[in-house]
């Protein structure tokens, strides 16, 4: 059964630099969700799209935004990085009817 | 603002042991909760998701009940493997396709 696809799977980057992390969700499910889970830490939730429009927002940075575009896949767009965001982010989708949330495999991003 | 505890932090069983894994949450008001597991540096596995309405539901070796009124929920693990060996989170949600709140987890060892 096809899984959530999240690329890139690894990435470094510098200080200040930019990334840009992108996210496939299951197909036909209509709701992406963005976690960010910081090394011993639990994943916390950054913001979620429901049908293309942002519908939570949670500890996202202002430097941080995202958007969810019209096949479905959605891309976290990270600006000014720090070494804090040094991170595993997960992308997470689900179809409304059904709820259960499926995560992908993960970003591991490295801001050195 | 949802608080999920997990208690044990860490478990070390010997193999062939039935265990029980524990979360608790402030807000009983959920809509679900979700148990899952995640292998170091790797992506959440769902395990199982109970609704607010049901008391209990199995998977196999895995046996998970919620006492919503209470803000409970346990997973029960059965005649554990080492392959069960892995972090099991919790996560209340408020309502359908919500953000997840985690819990900091239990690490499970299970010793052959």
């Amino acid at each position: 059964a096809a899984g959530v696809i999240q690329s890139p799977r690894h990435l470094i980057k510098e200080k200040r630099e930019t990334a840009t992390l992108k996210c496939y969700p299951i197909p036909r499910h209509d709701t992406v969700y963005w976690y960010q889970q910081g090394p011993g830490q639990d994943p916390q939730f950054l913001i979620s799209f429901y049908e293309k429009m942002q519908s939570d927002k949670g500890s996202i940075p202002d430097r941080f935004s995202a958007q969810q575009f019209s096949d479905y896949h959605s891309e976290l767009n990270m600006s000014s990085l720090e070494l804090g965001d040094s991170a595993l982010y997960f992308c997470a989708s689900s179809f409304k009817l059904e709820e259960t949330q499926y995560f992908g495999p993960g970003t591991r991003l490295l801001v050195l | 603002k949802q608080e999920v505890t997990q208690i044990p932090a860490a478990l070390s069983v010997p193999e062939g042991e039935n265990l029980v894994l524990n979360c608790s949450f402030t807000d009983s008001a959920i809509y679900n909760l979700q148990w899952f597991r995640q292998d170091p540096g790797k992506g959440l596995t769902s395990l199982l998701l109970i609704q607010s309405s049901q008391r209990e539901q199995t998977s196999g070796r895995l046996n998970a009940s919620l006492d919503k009124s209470s803000g409970r929920s346990t997973l029960y693990i059965a005649a554990s493997q080492p392959g069960d060996s892995a972090t099991y989170l919790c996560a209340p949600g408020d309502s359908g396709n919500t953000p997840l709140v985690f819990g900091k987890g239990t690490r499970l060892s299970v010793i052959a």
